[in-house]
């Protein structure tokens, strides 16, 4: 199995703060990663997917790059609803899809 | 707009088959586009993916779940379903259906169904 791990669990910020994210694969994904945002009992929400590409709807505080092993999620400017957990996703290597641990972002 | 909504028990008996169904209005589970996937989240824990079928019926399992896992489509009722047998206290979790897109889901989840919390206890 892939194994994703994100940096850093957890970060604490300010609205107004950029913010950035790391998921690394254990192994080259290529460009086969998503990320999602999750809020308290809620399900995930779809941000990014192909490492870059903005799902439509997101605004476009949110980017994502990387290729390969290392990938980043970017909020340039944090707002008072980005407060939640982010988790990246690898789909290049099946089965299974497997998902980063989390990171939580609160407010500061 | 598509939506997707989970059904089914919300509390499952050790040893027994939990049975979810996962209903899709607003788009096709026929259409060839798209990858009907099951995901799970035991309580304050990560994101761990159960599988997928296809509407043609061909499926795709977690390895770790693989032996305990049936999905399935009934297309004329736009539903597929999930079946994990021999549950135990660690499948307690809230479970989640989504929609994969791009080939073998490679664009990732769009829309999600809000989840149903299945604990298993006697």
């Amino acid at each position: 199995d892939i194994q994703l791990t994100q940096s850093p669990s957890f970060l604490s910020a300010s609205v107004g703060d950029r913010v950035t994210i790391t998921c690394r694969a254990s192994q080259g994904i290529t460009s086969y990663l998503a990320w999602y945002q999750q809020k308290p009992g809620k399900a995930p929400r779809l941000l990014i997917y192909a490492a870059s590409t903005l799902q439509s709807g997101v605004p476009s505080r949110f980017s994502g790059s990387g290729s390969g092993t290392e990938f980043t999620l970017t909020i340039s400017s944090l707002q008072p609803e980005d407060f939640a957990t982010y988790y990246c996703q690898q789909l290049n290597s099946y089965p299974p899809f497997t998902f980063g641990p989390g990171t939580k972002v609160d407010i500061k | 707009q598509v939506q997707l909504q989970e059904s089914g028990p919300g509390l499952v008996k050790p040893s027994e088959t939990l049975s979810l169904t996962c209903t899709v209005s607003g788009g096709s589970v026929s259409s060839g586009s798209y990858y009907w996937n099951w995901i799970r989240q035991p309580p304050g824990k990560g994101l761990e993916w159960i599988g997928y079928i296809y509407y043609s019926g061909s499926t795709n399992y977690n390895p770790s779940l693989k032996s305990r896992v049936t999905i399935s489509v009934d297309t004329s009722k736009s539903q597929f379903s999930l079946k994990l047998s021999s549950v135990t206290a660690a499948d307690t979790a809230v479970y989640y259906c989504a929609r994969g897109r791009g080939y073998d889901n490679s664009n990732g989840f769009d829309y999600w169904g809000q989840g149903t919390l299945v604990t298993v206890s006697s």
